[in-house]
């Protein structure tokens, strides 16, 4: 069973400040998602990376997938209260295959 | 377009009690999956269903929980009989091709066991 790992558990910024969030494993992955998760609400899709070394941005945020397809990053700019939740990452072994979550990172935006 | 939809949105009952939850996924969505979710964890998969078959069930604990998808739509889970370690919020999610793996969360429902 791949074991992904989320660092840091916690995270509680002001608004405007910038932050990255981290996936690792010490599995290859054919493909990682990113998932935002708000109080009382399932996951919601942000992203799906593929390709090693992958580069996605969606507005402020930005995707990174490692050269390797073992660990990936998110990188919030100016973040903004709107951004608070719980975020997590999935990965897959192969394709097609069911996605296996992380534990999560919770982030905390005050305005 | 209407999301996944889930009932009860929370559900309090006592050890030993059964339980039971509902789903209805996105029209046209073939496949269905039923996680669990404990505080402070990631989503763990319970059973996949492609239409109304079981495509991974490997970590249901079929000796308490079950779960049917009779027509291949709505989806039920029951836990019988319930353990305070099934406190968890219980996430339904729903996806067109599998082979696309996006999927689509419903709500959830909190379940308290007491």
């Amino acid at each position: 069973t791949q074991l992904l790992e989320q660092s840091p558990q916690f995270l509680s910024i002001q608004e405007g400040e910038n932050l990255t969030v981290y996936c690792n494993s010490s599995s290859v992955f054919s493909s990682l998602q990113w998932y935002r998760q708000e109080p009382g609400e399932g996951p919601v899709l942000l992203v799906t990376v593929v390709t090693g070394g992958e580069v996605k941005k969606l507005k402020r945020l930005t995707f990174q997938f490692g050269d390797a397809r073992k660990d990936s990053s998110l990188h919030i700019t100016a973040a903004q209260p709107g951004d608070t939740g719980l975020y997590l990452c999935a990965g897959a072994h192969n394709y097609g295959q069911n996605f296996v979550f992380g534990p999560g990172t919770r982030l905390s935006v005050l305005p | 377009e209407a999301g996944v939809a889930q009932s009860p949105r929370y559900k309090i009952i006592e050890k030993r009690q059964s339980v039971a939850f509902w789903c209805n996924p996105i029209s046209g969505h073939a496949t269905l999956y039923w996680y669990q979710q404990i505080l402070g964890q990631g989503p763990k998969l319970l059973i996949q269903f492609q239409n109304n078959g079981v495509v991974d069930d490997s970590q249901l604990p079929k000796d308490r929980f079950s779960a049917e998808r009779l027509k291949g739509v709505d989806s039920t889970l029951k836990i019988q009989p319930a353990k305070l370690e099934d406190s968890a919020v219980y996430l339904c999610a729903s996806s067109f091709l599998v082979e696309l793996n996006e999927q689509y969360f419903g709500p959830g429902t909190r379940l308290t066991v007491t």
